[in-house]
Protein backbone atom coordinates (compact mmCIF):
# COMPACT_ATOMS: atom_id res chain seq x y z
CA UNK A 1 0.00 0.00 0.00
CA UNK A 2 1.34 3.24 -0.58
CA UNK A 3 1.77 5.74 2.12
CA UNK A 4 2.36 10.13 1.74
CA UNK A 5 4.12 12.14 3.72
CA UNK A 6 4.02 16.03 4.06
CA UNK A 7 6.59 17.80 6.01
CA UNK A 8 4.83 20.77 7.21
CA UNK A 9 1.36 20.87 8.44
CA UNK A 10 0.99 25.55 7.81
CA UNK A 11 3.50 27.55 6.55
CA UNK A 12 3.30 31.21 6.40
CA UNK A 13 4.94 32.87 3.60
CA UNK A 14 5.10 37.05 3.10
CA UNK A 15 4.24 37.75 -0.86
CA UNK A 16 6.75 37.60 -3.04
CA UNK A 17 8.26 34.56 -0.99
CA UNK A 18 9.72 31.52 -2.72
CA UNK A 19 7.53 28.52 -2.27
CA UNK A 20 8.82 24.89 -1.56
CA UNK A 21 6.72 22.08 0.06
CA UNK A 22 8.32 19.31 0.94
CA UNK A 23 6.16 15.45 0.02
CA UNK A 24 7.99 11.59 -0.07
CA UNK A 25 5.68 8.77 -1.05
CA UNK A 26 6.33 5.19 0.11
CA UNK A 27 5.63 2.74 -2.20
CA UNK A 28 7.51 -0.38 -4.34
CA UNK A 29 6.66 0.36 -7.69
CA UNK A 30 5.93 2.72 -10.35
CA UNK A 31 3.39 5.36 -9.28
CA UNK A 32 1.62 8.51 -10.33
CA UNK A 33 1.91 11.92 -8.30
CA UNK A 34 0.09 14.87 -7.94
CA UNK A 35 -0.50 18.11 -6.43
CA UNK A 36 -3.83 19.34 -5.86
CA UNK A 37 -5.14 22.55 -4.02
CA UNK A 38 -7.81 23.08 -2.10
CA UNK A 39 -8.78 27.29 -1.80
CA UNK A 40 -10.79 27.94 1.20
CA UNK A 41 -14.95 26.55 1.15
CA UNK A 42 -14.13 24.89 -2.01
CA UNK A 43 -13.03 21.57 -3.84
CA UNK A 44 -9.42 19.87 -4.82
CA UNK A 45 -8.14 20.78 -8.02
CA UNK A 46 -5.39 20.11 -9.49
CA UNK A 47 -2.40 21.77 -9.49
CA UNK A 48 -0.08 19.17 -11.43
CA UNK A 49 0.62 16.05 -12.19
CA UNK A 50 3.83 13.57 -12.95
CA UNK A 51 3.29 10.11 -15.11
CA UNK A 52 6.62 9.66 -16.74
CA UNK A 53 9.25 11.59 -18.74
CA UNK A 54 10.69 14.44 -17.39
CA UNK A 55 10.87 14.75 -13.81
CA UNK A 56 10.49 18.60 -13.85
CA UNK A 57 6.71 19.22 -14.36
CA UNK A 58 5.40 22.15 -14.85
CA UNK A 59 1.66 23.29 -13.48
CA UNK A 60 -0.99 25.77 -13.52
CA UNK A 61 -0.43 29.23 -11.96
CA UNK A 62 3.01 29.34 -11.85
CA UNK A 63 3.63 25.83 -10.01
CA UNK A 64 6.54 23.33 -10.77
CA UNK A 65 7.16 20.45 -9.00
CA UNK A 66 10.15 17.86 -9.51
CA UNK A 67 10.24 14.37 -9.06
CA UNK A 68 13.23 12.27 -7.48
CA UNK A 69 12.98 8.89 -7.33
CA UNK A 70 16.30 8.12 -5.28
CA UNK A 71 14.58 10.01 -2.91
CA UNK A 72 10.92 9.26 -3.46
CA UNK A 73 10.29 13.14 -3.13
CA UNK A 74 8.20 14.98 -5.29
CA UNK A 75 8.15 18.74 -3.55
CA UNK A 76 6.31 21.06 -5.13
CA UNK A 77 8.29 24.71 -5.88
CA UNK A 78 7.13 28.42 -6.61
CA UNK A 79 9.13 31.21 -7.01
CA UNK A 80 6.86 34.06 -5.68
CA UNK A 81 3.93 33.71 -3.84
CA UNK A 82 0.90 35.71 -4.30
CA UNK A 83 -2.17 36.39 -1.67
CA UNK A 84 -3.95 34.63 -3.99
CA UNK A 85 -2.32 31.19 -3.19
CA UNK A 86 -3.54 30.91 0.47
CA UNK A 87 -4.97 27.36 0.34
CA UNK A 88 -4.57 24.17 1.49
CA UNK A 89 -2.22 22.24 -0.80
CA UNK A 90 -1.77 18.20 -0.97
CA UNK A 91 0.37 15.82 -2.17
CA UNK A 92 -1.28 12.31 -3.60
CA UNK A 93 -0.15 8.77 -5.08
CA UNK A 94 -1.59 6.48 -7.24
CA UNK A 95 -0.65 3.03 -8.71
CA UNK A 96 -2.40 2.48 -12.17
CA UNK A 97 -0.18 0.08 -13.28
CA UNK A 98 -0.82 -2.27 -10.01
CA UNK A 99 -4.56 -1.36 -10.58
CA UNK A 100 -4.71 0.41 -7.96
CA UNK A 101 -6.72 4.24 -9.54
CA UNK A 102 -7.39 5.33 -5.80
CA UNK A 103 -5.13 7.95 -4.92
CA UNK A 104 -3.66 8.09 -1.37
CA UNK A 105 -3.06 11.84 0.23
CA UNK A 106 -0.92 13.45 2.17
CA UNK A 107 -2.27 14.97 5.37
CA UNK A 108 -2.32 18.59 3.85
CA UNK A 109 -0.34 21.87 3.88
CA UNK A 110 -1.86 24.97 4.79
CA UNK A 111 -0.35 28.27 3.08
CA UNK A 112 -1.03 31.16 4.37
CA UNK A 113 0.09 34.20 2.58
CA UNK A 114 0.56 37.72 3.89
CA UNK A 115 -0.01 40.85 1.85
CA UNK B 1 -19.48 20.49 -19.70
CA UNK B 2 -18.99 17.31 -18.16
CA UNK B 3 -18.94 17.20 -14.18
CA UNK B 4 -19.53 15.39 -10.79
CA UNK B 5 -22.47 16.78 -8.92
CA UNK B 6 -23.31 16.04 -5.14
CA UNK B 7 -26.52 16.28 -3.05
CA UNK B 8 -26.96 17.80 -0.46
CA UNK B 9 -24.55 20.28 -0.13
CA UNK B 10 -24.99 20.57 3.61
CA UNK B 11 -27.38 18.46 5.83
CA UNK B 12 -28.00 18.14 9.69
CA UNK B 13 -28.90 14.85 10.91
CA UNK B 14 -29.43 13.32 14.75
CA UNK B 15 -27.04 10.18 15.72
CA UNK B 16 -29.04 7.03 14.75
CA UNK B 17 -30.25 8.10 11.15
CA UNK B 18 -29.85 6.56 8.19
CA UNK B 19 -27.90 9.38 5.57
CA UNK B 20 -27.41 8.71 2.02
CA UNK B 21 -25.18 11.16 0.09
CA UNK B 22 -25.60 11.35 -3.81
CA UNK B 23 -22.79 12.12 -6.21
CA UNK B 24 -23.15 11.71 -9.62
CA UNK B 25 -20.94 12.61 -12.63
CA UNK B 26 -21.51 12.70 -16.48
CA UNK B 27 -17.69 12.35 -17.32
CA UNK B 28 -18.45 8.26 -17.93
CA UNK B 29 -15.67 7.39 -15.92
CA UNK B 30 -15.53 3.86 -14.97
CA UNK B 31 -14.23 4.67 -11.37
CA UNK B 32 -15.65 6.45 -8.92
CA UNK B 33 -14.52 7.20 -5.27
CA UNK B 34 -15.86 8.55 -1.68
CA UNK B 35 -13.08 10.51 0.48
CA UNK B 36 -13.89 12.28 4.10
CA UNK B 37 -11.95 15.33 4.74
CA UNK B 38 -11.62 15.64 8.56
CA UNK B 39 -9.03 18.34 10.56
CA UNK B 40 -5.71 17.23 10.62
CA UNK B 41 -6.27 13.60 8.65
CA UNK B 42 -6.50 15.12 5.09
CA UNK B 43 -8.45 13.02 2.71
CA UNK B 44 -8.92 9.16 3.68
CA UNK B 45 -10.75 6.92 1.32
CA UNK B 46 -14.19 5.29 2.21
CA UNK B 47 -14.91 3.42 -0.67
CA UNK B 48 -14.42 3.06 -4.18
CA UNK B 49 -15.75 1.68 -7.54
CA UNK B 50 -13.83 0.22 -11.05
CA UNK B 51 -17.38 -0.43 -12.76
CA UNK B 52 -21.25 -1.30 -12.11
CA UNK B 53 -21.87 -3.43 -9.27
CA UNK B 54 -18.37 -3.23 -7.95
CA UNK B 55 -17.63 -1.95 -4.58
CA UNK B 56 -14.76 -2.10 -2.49
CA UNK B 57 -14.03 -0.80 0.92
CA UNK B 58 -11.42 2.28 1.55
CA UNK B 59 -9.56 2.78 5.05
CA UNK B 60 -12.57 4.25 6.91
CA UNK B 61 -15.40 1.67 5.67
CA UNK B 62 -16.87 1.03 9.18
CA UNK B 63 -20.29 2.75 8.90
CA UNK B 64 -20.36 3.15 5.43
CA UNK B 65 -21.70 1.49 2.41
CA UNK B 66 -21.97 2.47 -1.11
CA UNK B 67 -23.65 0.29 -4.14
CA UNK B 68 -23.13 0.97 -7.98
CA UNK B 69 -26.05 0.26 -9.87
CA UNK B 70 -24.77 2.13 -13.04
CA UNK B 71 -21.74 4.40 -14.26
CA UNK B 72 -22.70 7.73 -13.81
CA UNK B 73 -23.84 7.06 -9.91
CA UNK B 74 -22.13 6.22 -6.26
CA UNK B 75 -24.42 6.94 -3.42
CA UNK B 76 -22.60 6.91 -0.02
CA UNK B 77 -24.70 5.53 3.10
CA UNK B 78 -24.38 5.90 6.79
CA UNK B 79 -26.10 3.20 8.12
CA UNK B 80 -26.74 4.56 11.61
CA UNK B 81 -24.75 8.01 11.49
CA UNK B 82 -22.90 8.91 15.11
CA UNK B 83 -21.22 11.98 15.87
CA UNK B 84 -17.74 10.49 14.68
CA UNK B 85 -19.08 11.27 10.91
CA UNK B 86 -19.34 14.63 11.29
CA UNK B 87 -17.02 15.54 8.27
CA UNK B 88 -17.07 16.85 4.93
CA UNK B 89 -17.55 14.20 2.25
CA UNK B 90 -16.27 14.12 -1.30
CA UNK B 91 -16.81 11.88 -4.39
CA UNK B 92 -14.26 11.66 -6.95
CA UNK B 93 -14.00 10.19 -10.14
CA UNK B 94 -11.55 9.12 -12.70
CA UNK B 95 -11.06 7.28 -16.05
CA UNK B 96 -9.35 3.38 -15.86
CA UNK B 97 -6.39 5.41 -17.62
CA UNK B 98 -2.77 5.05 -16.91
CA UNK B 99 -2.79 8.84 -15.67
CA UNK B 100 -5.44 8.16 -13.26
CA UNK B 101 -6.16 11.44 -12.56
CA UNK B 102 -8.88 12.18 -10.14
CA UNK B 103 -11.97 15.11 -10.22
CA UNK B 104 -13.44 15.40 -7.71
CA UNK B 105 -17.16 17.41 -6.51
CA UNK B 106 -17.93 20.11 -4.58
CA UNK B 107 -18.11 18.52 -1.56
CA UNK B 108 -20.91 17.53 1.29
CA UNK B 109 -20.80 18.72 4.66
CA UNK B 110 -22.45 16.59 7.40
CA UNK B 111 -22.93 17.27 10.81
CA UNK B 112 -24.32 14.67 12.87
CA UNK B 113 -25.91 15.80 16.46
Amino acid sequence: AQSVSQHNHHVILSEAASLELGCNYSYGGTVNLFWYVQYPGQHLQLLLKYFSGDPLVKGIKGFEAEFIKSKFSFNLRKPSVQWSDTAEYFCAVNAPWAGSYQLTFGKGTKLSVIP
Amino acid sequence: DAEITQSPRHKITETGRQVTLACHQTWNHNNMFWYRQDLGHGLRLIHYSYGVQDTNKGEVSDGYSVSRSNTEDLPLTLESAASSQTSVYFCASSESSAVGELFFGEGSRLTVL
